[in-house]
């Protein structure tokens, strides 16, 4: 069956450090995107990208990269880890736009990231 | 401002009995409303999408309905299970855009036996 995985899913680090939390899916969607979910918030988009070599900022960009060299990966990597990146970070991806009704994303089952 | 506002913020209730879910929203225009649930420490997973032009739609023991007049939608679980247990989110699209998805922050349920 295809699916969407992320690894790792737990994860500690310290201030400064460099993360990168990855994933895979293998539907071959074209789209792809990274969100945070933390307490007293809803999931904020992180960042996106809608093909290969497409990358765009979401709502919530500062102090993450991605790259996208393929269709099935959407690596996240925070250059410089600070504890306000303390989080549960999901990828998703969908076959749609998912703005069209057609458009369900689905979620990877998420990377738990702790910075101290 | 949250566009999406969803309540209650938590819920318990005895395995067996119905609840409401709320979801109120400003985003505007609308495109469309789709309601996922969240078990916990796994990512989302789509229940059912509302259009502009429907008012209720059923999946299994979930029942959405929508009012895009009053922007108010409801997720309704019939005969509760104590695997509904799990935070369920409303996410509300802008109508003409690619990526623009407003998330509410969920209802959190407890199913108890």
């Amino acid at each position: 069956d295809a699916e969407i995985t992320q690894s790792p899913r737990h994860k500690i680090t310290e201030t400064g450090r460099q993360v990168t939390l990855a994933c895979h899916q293998t539907w071959n969607h074209n789209n792809m995107f990274w969100y945070r979910q933390d307490l007293g918030h809803g999931l904020r988009l992180i960042h996106y990208s809608y093909g290969v070599q497409d990358t765009n900022k979401g709502e919530v960009s500062d102090g993450y990269s991605v790259s996208r060299s393929n269709t099935e990966d959407l690596p996240l990597t925070l250059e410089s880890a600070a504890s306000s990146q303390t989080s549960v970070y999901f990828c998703a991806s969908s076959e749609r736009y998912p703005g069209l009704n057609t458009g369900e994303l689905f979620f990877g089952e998420g990377s738990r990231l702790t910075v101290l | 401002k949250n566009q999406v506002e969803q309540s209650p913020q938590s819920l318990i209730i005895l395995e067996g009995k119905n609840c409401t879910l709320q979801c109120n929203y400003t985003v505007s225009p609308f495109s469309n409303l789709r309601w996922y649930k969240q078990d916990t420490g796994r990512g989302p997973v789509s229940l059912t999408i509302m259009t502009f032009s429907e008012n209720t739609k059923s999946n299994g023991r979930y029942t959405a309905t929508l009012d895009a007049d009053t922007k108010q939608s409801s997720l309704h679980i019939t005969a509760s299970q104590l695997s509904d247990s799990a935070s369920y989110i409303c996410v509300v699209t802008l109508a003409n855009s690619g990526y623009a998805l407003n998330f509410g922050k969920g209802t959190s349920l407890l199913v108890t036996p």
